[in-house]
């Protein structure tokens, strides 16, 4: 009931177009869900959060696309650049407890130029 | 936006000594943080959770006698890995809540161990 899936394991997108990655989650009383964007060698760095209240938020070019009925969520990444190229990480918590995160398994994304 | 400071980012050490790795809240107080450890291309694997003033919550399944975490001020949490092995070389992340965050997480910019 912890774990967050996180698909596709890796994924490659031209330069210019729209990268998609996907999560589920499992446990109704997640109230918080990042994404997370980490370089090689560098900690991760929050990309973009939604809480379940709202169905999409959008900060420039990435989306968060929620489905609180299907407990699934996404991020779309437009015109994607050779820049984004990254491991995506999406993750979510609840706040009650000790609020731990809890990791999705990873998407490495390639934009081609 | 709310700064967590790690130290040292990369340390190599020989094995059976122990390696002390620091995280300090810059621009916040953290009472609660959290350290991660990540092999290669996989995902963060919580460790534990350091609370300041009292003891650390461990994983089930993480050595405390091995990962030894402080969190004596609301600003230092730091994590001790004792009589390092080379199976410890990993990368080590810590991360804290930050209210003005709206309770978002931020991260430390890691520190790579390796033990020789």
């Amino acid at each position: 009931q912890q774990q967050v899936k996180q698909s596709p394991q890796s994924l490659i997108v031209q330069k210019g177009g729209i990268s998609i990655i996907n999560c589920a989650y499992e446990n109704t009383a997640f109230d918080y869900f990042p994404w997370y964007q980490q370089f090689p060698g560098k900690g991760p760095a929050l990309l973009i959060a939604i809480r379940p209240d709202v169905s999409e938020k959008k900060e420039g070019r990435f989306t968060i696309s929620f489905n609180k009925s299907a407990k699934q969520f996404s991020l779309h990444i437009m015109d994607s650049q050779p820049g984004d190229s990254a491991t995506y990480f999406c993750a979510a918590s609840m706040n009650t407890g000790f609020q731990k995160l809890v990791f999705g398994t990873g998407t490495r994304l390639l934009v081609s130029p | 936006g709310a700064v967590v400071s790690q130290h040292p980012s990369r340390v190599i050490c020989k094995s059976g000594t122990s390696v002390k790795i620091e995280c300090r809240s810059l621009d916040f107080q953290a009472t609660t943080m959290f350290w991660y450890r990540q092999f290669p291309k996989k995902s963060l694997m919580l460790m534990a959770t350091s609370n300041e003033g009292s003891k650390a919550t461990y994983e089930q399944g993480v050595e405390k006698d091995k990962f030894l975490i402080n969190h004596a001020s609301l600003t230092l949490s730091t994590l001790t890995v004792t009589s390092a092995h080379p199976e410890d070389s990993s990368f080590y992340i810590c991360s804290a809540r930050v209210a003005r965050l709206n309770y978002g997480y931020t991260f430390g910019s890691g520190t790579r161990l390796t033990v020789v």
